[in-house]
């Protein structure tokens, strides 16, 4: 089975910082990862979706990069709606299977 | 717009059962696969299962094989989760979420606002 982590497992920031989160995956998954969000006591919102494309309705502010193992989410401009928790996600086809990785708290 | 709506969560017993139920609405529910994840209070996000638009292909995590057997009832857009010989670990917000296919591979693109499970004695 496929691993993900992240790092940093949390951070501190403020309005307008320019964050970055990290997700590496334990094998090559090509392009196959996405982000979601998760403000507390909600339900997670997808963010980018094959390591790069921008949902619709998800402002530009969020980007996504990456290919193979290591892959990068940034906030720039941070906004207050954005203190949350983002995790990623990959997909196994063989067999058909999800994993997320353990998430990254952003608050102040 | 999308909606969905869980419902049937509650407290049980170790040893028990629940069905929860999801609602869709605001798309065509028979051209969607569809997903439970599940999280633990205070814990990260959890794949459950996932079963295709037609009902066809189930596949589960390996954590509730065998105890747990999603389906659907497309004439009334309804997704459903069984669950038998539910266990302290299973305590948990229960999601439904659409499947969403990609270019790279697959997501989950809507969510419902979720159903707490809590099993204790």
């Amino acid at each position: 089975d496929i691993q993900l982590t992240q790092s940093p497992s949390s951070l501190s920031a403020s309005v307008g910082d320019r964050v970055s989160i990290t997700c590496q995956a334990s094998q090559d998954i090509s392009t196959s990862l996405n982000w979601y969000q998760q403000k507390s006591g909600k339900a997670p919102e997808l963010l980018i979706y094959d390591a790069s494309n921008l949902q619709s309705g998800v402002p530009s502010r969020f980007s996504g990069s990456g290919s193979g193992t290591d892959f990068t989410f940034t906030i720039s401009n941070l906004q207050p709606e954005d203190f949350a928790t983002y995790y990623c996600q990959q997909y196994d086809n063989i067999p058909p299977g999800f994993t997320f990785g353990p998430g990254t708290r952003v608050d102040f | 717009q999308v909606r969905l709506v869980e419902s049937g969560g509650g407290v049980v017993q170790p040893g028990r059962s629940l069905r929860l139920s999801c609602a869709a609405s605001g798309f065509i529910f028979n051209n969607f696969g569809m997903h439970w994840v599940r999280q633990a209070p205070g814990k990260g996000l959890e794949w459950v299962t996932i079963i295709s638009y037609d009902g066809s292909n189930k596949y589960y995590a390996d954590s509730v094989r065998g105890r747990f057997t999603i389906s659907r009832d497309n004439s009334k857009s309804t997704l459903y989760l069984q669950m038998n010989s539910l266990r302290a670990e299973d305590t948990a917000v229960y999601y439904c979420a659409r499947d969403f296919y990609t270019n790279s591979g697959r997501s989950f693109q809507d969510w419902g606002q979720g159903t707490l499970v809590t099993v204790s004695s």
